[in-house]
């Protein structure tokens, strides 16, 4: 069964940094691109960004390019988001998807964790 | 970036009914379009992807079609569960892009 569990978020200052992580299992995880997908409170979502199985390919929404940074872990089966330079309108529940080989859809999601970005 | 535009905002139907669901895209994605389901509190699940085809274990009574600019999602006769919110995401170019959502009400 595959399972994603995110963790890290939390609350943070405008302008601060903090690391999300997923941890997979159920699936052979470098044969699968991720991606994270956020969704703030009572709005709809919000692809943020995606990585290749490889790790080679990397791809981000305009409003975290510079800012945000994914990474995987194949050795520990994880995915990470580290956000920096965080704004307000960050925040929101980041949910951690797996993507269907070959096809960039979410056919696996975690339950998400909440990231705060306030003073 | 392609912009989906998903109608109605709000569908107000009755267990049994049918539901169709519309997803505007403002330029061609092909059928690289996918269909996702939200109940509150929880995490999306995949209904369809690439416009017609449903993911693993979703119902018969879930479908999909168009392709180009226009899809819809149907709903063949409502069961009590289908009632959430339903956005639908485009693959055919980077940025990967949602819709707004569609909140499917009893």
């Amino acid at each position: 069964e595959v399972q994603l569990v995110e963790s890290g978020g939390g609350l943070v200052q405008p302008g601060g940094s903090l690391r999300i992580s997923c941890a997979a299992s159920g699936f052979t995880f470098s044969s699968h691109g991720m991606g994270w997908v956020r969704q703030a409170p009572g709005k709809g979502l919000e692809w943020v960004s995606a990585i290749s199985g490889s790790g080679d390919s990397t791809y981000y929404a305009d409003s975290v390019k510079g800012r945000f940074t994914i990474s995987r872990d194949i050795s520990k089966n994880t995915l990470y988001l580290q956000m920096n330079s965080l704004r307000a309108e960050d925040t929101a529940v980041y949910f951690c998807a797996k993507v269907m080989v070959g096809v960039w859809y979410f056919d696996n999601w975690g339950q998400g964790t909440l990231v705060t970005v306030s003073s | 970036e392609i912009v989906l535009t998903q109608s109605p905002a709000t569908l107000s139907l009755s267990p049994g009914e049918r539901a169709t669901l519309s997803c505007r895209a403002s330029q061609s994605v092909g059928r690289y379009l996918a269909w996702y389901q939200q109940k509150p509190g929880q995490a999306p699940r995949l209904l369809i992807y690439d416009a017609s085809n449903r993911a693993t274990d979703i119902p018969a009574r879930f479908s999909g079609s168009g392709s180009g600019t226009d899809f819809t999602l149907t709903i063949s006769s409502l069961e009590p569960e289908d009632f959430a919110v339903y956005y639908c995401q485009q693959r055919s170019n980077w940025p990967i892009t949602f819709g707004q959502g569609t909140r499917l009400e009893i």
